[in-house]
């Protein structure tokens, strides 16, 4: 059963506009939360977190939101640039100092110059 | 941050046969992990591998699918064992980089049996 859930495959929005990614969980004891960025060829690399503690992180253009009432978080990336274009996958854990991260399947945007 | 290699970068084998996969860490790191991303699907944790002992599999994965060798603290290998069509996916291997869950992927193994 898929804990993570990234239920749009893809998203294009257009360069200076604000891009919202979303992603929700089922499983209420996750306490820690990441989004990846992967680019084609490429392995996954760290974007920003955000513990459950907070609702807001912001880091730049990038801000993520988490709602844990609605189990739903979201990346705000504003503003979009061209080189943003890459498939964003949300990741989540369960337990402090544990190393299993469940990830979602992923959504592609595309920032259209 | 930790540079990862990995080989190789793709193959294409026949059912039954077996691949080993290298993984390469540009640092000393205690803990390597082995994921597997198929067709359409999130990544999911294979097993964890810690120099020195046994690696531990997750839910779902078996040694003898999927034999683990770390022999010192940059290097491990996956091997997938007796392939079928349904072991075609990507395989990463990663290292925690020490901060929370925040971890380090290589660029993956693209694997597809035919």
């Amino acid at each position: 059963d898929q804990q993570v859930k990234q239920n749009s495959p893809s998203l294009s929005v257009q360069e200076g506009r604000i891009s919202i990614l979303n992603c929700d969980y089922t499983n209420s004891m996750f306490d820690y939360f990441l989004w990846y960025k992967k680019y084609p060829a490429e392995g996954p690399t760290f974007l920003i977190s955000i513990s459950s503690i907070k609702d807001k992180n912001e880091d730049g253009r990038f801000t993520v939101f988490l709602n844990k009432s609605a189990k739903h978080l979201s990346l705000h990336i504003v503003p979009s640039q061209p080189g943003d274009s890459a498939v964003y996958f949300c990741a989540a854990s369960a337990q402090h100092g544990a190393n299993n991260l469940f990830f979602g399947t992923g959504t592609r945007l595309t920032v259209i110059p | 941050s930790a540079v990862i290699s990995q080989k190789p970068s793709r193959d294409i084998c026949q059912r039954g046969t077996s691949l080993t996969i290298q993984c390469q860490v540009d640092s000393q790191v205690t803990m390597m992990f082995w994921y597997r991303q198929q067709p359409g699907q999130s990544l999911t944790l294979i097993a964890t591998a810690n120099q020195g002992s046994e690696a531990t599999y997750e839910s779902g994965f078996v040694i003898d699918k999927f034999p683990i060798s770390r022999p010192n603290l940059t290097f491990s290998t996956l091997t997938v064992s007796n392939m079928s069509p349904e072991d075609s996916s990507i395989y990463l291997c990663s290292v925690s980089s020490g901060r929370y869950y925040e971890q380090y992927f290589g660029p993956g193994t693209r694997l597809t049996v035919t």
